[in-house]
């Protein structure tokens, strides 16, 4: 079975930092897809960005980016200049072959005017 | 193009009630998720639909759960005799292998439930 490890429950930040919020994943397959969602608070779950495993690329979003490290795996996402707007619940989402997201326990970040 | 819409938005219900949930997917997408979501934790995969047909269940879905998508189209979710702890918020979502970009699934505002 899948695991998705996100180590950090909080995190803060200035407004108009950079800032990185980690995942961790383990799973025997070799073509799978990595998302982060972002969840802001009392409200629905919003897709920031995915990745294909067979890519080398990583993928990026505007503001948004991530350090995909397959033979690590390793799927860090970075938001750069953030804002107030960024503010949110973020998860880090596994799907493999069997069609179903597996999700972490997710990164509450906050940004601070 | 609407995004993924769910009915009701809240429910409060007492223990032992039968509550009933709707979940209308984006219209071309042929599959639809649903997941529960406790309080301070990620989403768990409950079951997915490939049109009408219910493909996977989690271990999660006890028999007092149950989940229909008769046309291929609307989904609902229905539990039976509910309990404390049923109290979540329940997730939609779909996704098409078709679309773009492709088997990524998009969330509904999700039901919350309240069991008292």
């Amino acid at each position: 079975a899948q695991t998705v490890t996100q180590s950090q429950p909080e995190m803060s930040v200035q407004e108009a930092e950079t800032v990185t919020l980690s995942c961790t994943y383990d799973t025997s397959e070799n073509n799978y897809y990595l998302f982060w969602y972002k969840q802001p608070p009392s409200r629905q779950m919003i897709l920031v960005i995915r990745q294909e495993a067979y890519k080398q690329q990583n993928a990026t979003e505007n503001r948004f980016s991530v350090n995909f490290q397959k033979a690590a795996k390793s799927f860090s996402l970075k938001i750069s200049d953030s804002q107030l707007g960024d503010t949110a619940m973020y998860f880090c989402a596994f799907r493999g072959g069997n069609e179903k997201l597996t999700f972490g326990t997710g990164t509450r970040l906050t940004i601070i005017p | 193009d609407t995004g993924v819409s769910q009915d009701p938005r809240h429910k409060i219900t007492k223990r032992g009630q039968n509550v009933t949930f709707r979940c209308d997917p984006i219209s071309e997408h042929n599959r639809l998720y649903w997941y529960r979501q406790t309080l301070g934790q990620g989403p768990e995969f409950l079951t997915y639909f490939q049109n009408e047909a219910q493909l996977e269940k989690s271990r999660l879905l006890s028999d007092r759960f149950s989940a229909e998508r008769p046309k291929g189209s609307f989904s609902t979710l229905e539990i039976q005799r509910t309990e404390q702890g049923d109290s979540a918020m329940y997730l939609c979502a779909s996704s098409s292998p078709l679309a773009a970009p492709p088997d990524t699934q998009y969330f509904g505002p999700g039901t919350r439930l309240t069991v008292l």
